[in-house]
Parts: C-alpha cells; structure tokens; sequence
C-alpha cells in the first residue's frame, strides 16, 4: 500500500499570505496520478487538481499543484477567507490511499 | 451535471449489514469508462476509499476490507449499491459515494479520481 503523508500538520497563515502543502509518498505514484481535495467544515471534499498539476473545472488558478515520483507539493497564492479549509491528498497509481491531511487555518 | 446522492440507516448496530445506495444523476453506468466509488471519513479523521465499480462491472476493494464489502450496480435505476458486513463501533462514519473519473490500462487496470462528490450520509454503529 502507497502510505501519503501530509505536513505539516495545520498550517496559520492570514489573508493575501501563500500556502505550500506537502503529501510524501511511501513508494514512487507512476504517472503523477495524484488528487488534491479541499474540504470545509460540514461539506463533502471537492476536488481541487487531478494528475498531479492539473486543475479541475472552476478552480481558482491561485491553486496549483506540483511534484513527481514521490513528492509533491500543492500551493495556494494570496490566500482568500474561503481557502481556509482542510487540504487532502489522494493517489491512485496503485488501489487508491488518501493522505491524512492539511489543516490550514 | 452530475449530482449524486446518499441513502440509508443513520444507525446500525454492531454486528449488523450495513447498506447503502447511491443514486445518481448526470451520467450512466453503461458509458465506457463510468465510474462509481465509496468513500468514508470517520468523524474528525482522514478519508478512507473503500470501493468502486466501473461501467464493465470491473470492481476493486480497498485491501483492508475488501472481506467484509460488496458492491453491485443498478443501470436502469441509476444506482450503487455498497454493503458492509459486521459492523463496528469504529466503522462509524460519514460515507460519502462518489463519480470516478479514471483511466484504464490493460496493465494495471483503473485509475481513478473523484468529482463530484455527494453531501455524505452519517452512519453511527451502537447498540
């Protein structure tokens, strides 16, 4: 099983500032089939970006993803008020494992 | 669009079958590359994947209790059926049911994503 880890753990950081997100593989995600998700307090996750740097429909292009191989890393720029959320990350190289993810506050 | 939804008990009790269906609006189960998965997050913690089954009836399970799950589809409803056998106090959880966006090869089988997912249903196991 591919083991994600997210850190930090939470992250505070105010309006206007950047945030830089990181989920580690435990073994190498082929093809950067990599999923990041946002998810609110009392919402269901919304998906965020797709293979590893691709945007899903109507997100904000303050929000992108990077990395390969093993590491990868999500950035939001000039946070807004609704970007304060929890962050997850998701790969599906082999079976599928969720990271246990970001709290940015 | 696509929207999905959430149905069944708010409550189980240990030991008990679990069932829940998902119906589904905005794709079908028989288009090439349609996708369905389950997905589950216990309160306050990380999300879980637990199954999926694709328009080919292919299915996969999620490792760790793929003993305990079964899930079937219904393409003239437009509905997913996942059920879950035994259940425990920590199998509490919201479950969320989810479209899957994937690519497949031959090699290795799907791949998959979500989007969109539904609003969750709350599922407490006590007796």
């Amino acid at each position: 099983e591919i083991v994600l880890t997210q850190s930090p753990g939470t992250l505070s950081l105010s309006p206007g500032q950047s945030a830089t997100l990181s989920c580690r593989a435990s073994q190498r995600v082929s093809s950067s089939f990599l999923a990041w998700y946002q998810q609110k307090a009392g919402q269901a996750p919304r998906l965020l970006i797709s293979g590893a740097s691709s945007r899903a429909t109507g997100i904000p292009d303050r929000f992108s993803g990077s990395g390969s191989g093993t590491d990868f890393t999500l950035t939001i720029s000039r946070l807004e008020p609704e970007d304060f959320a929890v962050y997850y990350c998701q790969q599906y190289a082999k079976s599928i494992t969720f990271g246990g993810g970001t709290k940015v506050e | 669009q696509i929207t999905l939804r959430e149905s069944g008990p708010s409550l189980v009790k240990p030991t008990q079958t679990l069932t829940l269906t998902c119906t589904f609006s905005g794709f079908s189960l028989t288009t090439t590359g349609a996708g369905v998965a389950w997905v589950r997050q216990p309160p306050g913690k990380a999300l879980e994947w637990l199954a999926f089954i694709h328009w080919d009836d292919d299915k996969g399970f999620s490792p760790s209790l793929e003993s305990r799950l079964t899930i079937t589809k219904d393409t003239a409803k437009n509905q997913v059926v996942l059920t879950m056998t035994n259940m425990d106090p920590v199998d509490t959880a919201t479950y969320y049911c989810v479209h899957a966006w994937s690519f497949y090869y031959e090699s290795s089988g799907y791949h998959s994503w979500f989007d969109p997912w539904g609003p969750g249903t709350l599922v407490t196991v006590s007796s």
